[in-house]
């Protein structure tokens, strides 16, 4: 499989519990999204990277939230401290953009699904 | 700020019927726009997509349509079957290309 993959698929934790998730995005894509969907709407913007650089983070992104992407490559979405209110489908695509290139579409992930009790 | 809605949560359409989604978008700046399908536990799957330079694009059954004028876009998906099933949803982009979504429609075959 070549597409966006996401990992853990499911995570349940206690309030308090930092979690992790990683994005492998599909190989030659520079551009990778982070986004939050929560049940009956649409995907949130939270941040995104064009290769190691993270270029926009959304007001959504509290200090408790951190996107790192190391080599231009993977990705990983840190929550310090999870709340409830942190619980939904955290959603991670990727797409190829180069100067002169027009805008395309957006391959997305899977999710992973954050559940904290 | 850019916001994307649509205009009904969930449509019912019959197996075979002619499936109609619509959308409309506040910021003129946005100058692309892609429809995605959703179904349950997975994630957000390209359908169309169509530049601000078009009014329509056409794809195997599926239609978008795109009127600037009053900022509206729709989604025509034609002999609609039960695999159409999910939630639709319009996202607009800005120049850095971060998509903004609406809350999606929910469609609904019946057989």
């Amino acid at each position: 499989d070549t597409g966006v993959s996401q990992n853990p698929r499911h995570k349940i934790t206690k309030r308090g519990q930092n979690v992790t998730f990683r994005c492998d995005p599909i190989s030659e894509h520079n551009r990778l999204y982070w986004y939050r969907q929560t049940l009956g709407q649409g995907p949130e913007f939270l941040t995104y990277f064009q290769n190691e650089a993270q270029l926009e983070k959304s007001r959504l992104l509290s200090d408790r939230f951190s996107a790192e992407r190391p080599k231009g490559s993977f990705s990983t979405l840190e929550i310090q401290r999870t709340e409830q209110g942190d619980s939904a489908m955290y959603l991670c695509a990727s797409t190829l953009k180069w100067a002169r290139r027009e805008t395309g579409e957006l391959f997305f992930g899977e999710g992973s699904r954050l559940t904290v009790l | 700020g850019e916001s994307v809605g649509l205009h009904l949560p969930t449509l019912s359409v019959q197996e075979g019927d002619n499936s109609i989604i619509n959308c409309a978008y506040s910021n003129s700046a946005s100058d692309y726009f892609i429809w995605y399908k959703q179904e349950s536990g997975k994630g957000p799957q390209f359908i169309i997509d169509i530049r601000s330079n078009m009014d329509k694009r056409q794809g195997q059954r599926v239609t978008v349509l795109l009127n600037k004028t009053v900022k509206h876009l729709s989604l025509q998906i034609a002999a609609t079957q039960p695999g159409d099933s999910a939630v639709y949803f319009c996202a607009g982009a800005d120049s850095s290309y971060k998509l903004i979504f609406g809350s999606g429609t929910r469609l609904l075959v019946r057989p």
